[in-house]
């Protein structure tokens, strides 16, 4: 199976403040990496696929960038909404892998 | 706009089954598949399988090879997931996810990504 690694597992960042999740996959995924949040209580919301797609509806502070093993999500201006958990997703083949999820609080 | 909703929570005995059912509106439901993913209490998310509505091909994780069926009823939009033999360790939140995949290619499921998702259905195996 293809293991994914997020850093940081935990983040404290400010209203306004620039952020970078990163996620590494154990063997090249080529651009099949997508990317999730979730709220306490509540099911995830796709984000981001195939590496750098923004789903519809999804804020453009949000972007994803990287190819092969290393991969980014980036929220350019952090706002109160986001403070939530977000999730990597490797599709490259199954069994579809998460990352362990990065957990974005208030600082 | 496309919702897929879950039935309610279940509470089962350990070595019993559950079967969660996931209904879809809003698309045309053979045009898509559908991914099962899971969440243990205060833990990240698990894929256990997808299965596609327009010809019944499924794909399952290797963990849960031989304890997990997934089906579909075109005639209602809606797929299900039965888990057999419950353990503690199952004790989890179900999901269902519209998979952008909805069929193999060269037998494999490859570039799906999940959108939207049910809203859950709490399983609880205890004895």
């Amino acid at each position: 199976d293809i293991q994914m690694t997020q850093s940081p597992s935990s983040l404290s960042a400010s209203v306004g403040d620039r952020v970078t999740i990163t996620c590494r996959a154990s063997q090249s995924i080529s651009s099949y990496l997508n990317w999730y949040q979730q709220k306490p209580g509540k099911a995830p919301k796709l984000l981001i696929y195939v590496a750098s797609s923004l789903q519809s509806g999804v804020p453009s502070r949000f972007s994803g960038s990287g190819s092969g093993t290393d991969f980014t999500l980036t929220i350019s201006s952090l706002q109160p909404e986001d403070f939530a958990t977000y999730y990597c997703q490797q599709s490259y083949s199954t069994p579809d892998t998460f990352g362990q999820g990065t957990k974005l609080e208030i600082k | 706009q496309v919702h897929l909703v879950q039935s309610g929570a279940e509470v089962k005995k350990p070595g019993a089954s559950v079967k969660v059912s996931c209904e879809a509106s809003g698309y045309t439901f053979t045009s898509y598949g559908i991914s099962w993913v899971r969440q243990a209490p205060g833990q990240g998310l698990e894929w256990m399988g997808w299965i596609s509505p327009y010809n019944g091909n499924t794909n399952y994780a290797q963990n849960f090879q031989g304890r997990v069926t997934m089906t579909t009823d075109t005639s209602t939009s809606t797929a299900y997931m039965e888990l057999r033999s419950l353990r503690s360790d199952d004790t989890a939140v179900y999901y269902c996810a519209r998979d952008s995949v909805w069929r193999l290619i060269a037998a494999a499921k490859t570039g799906g990504w999940f959108d939207p998702w049910g809203q859950g259905t709490l399983v609880t195996v205890s004895s």
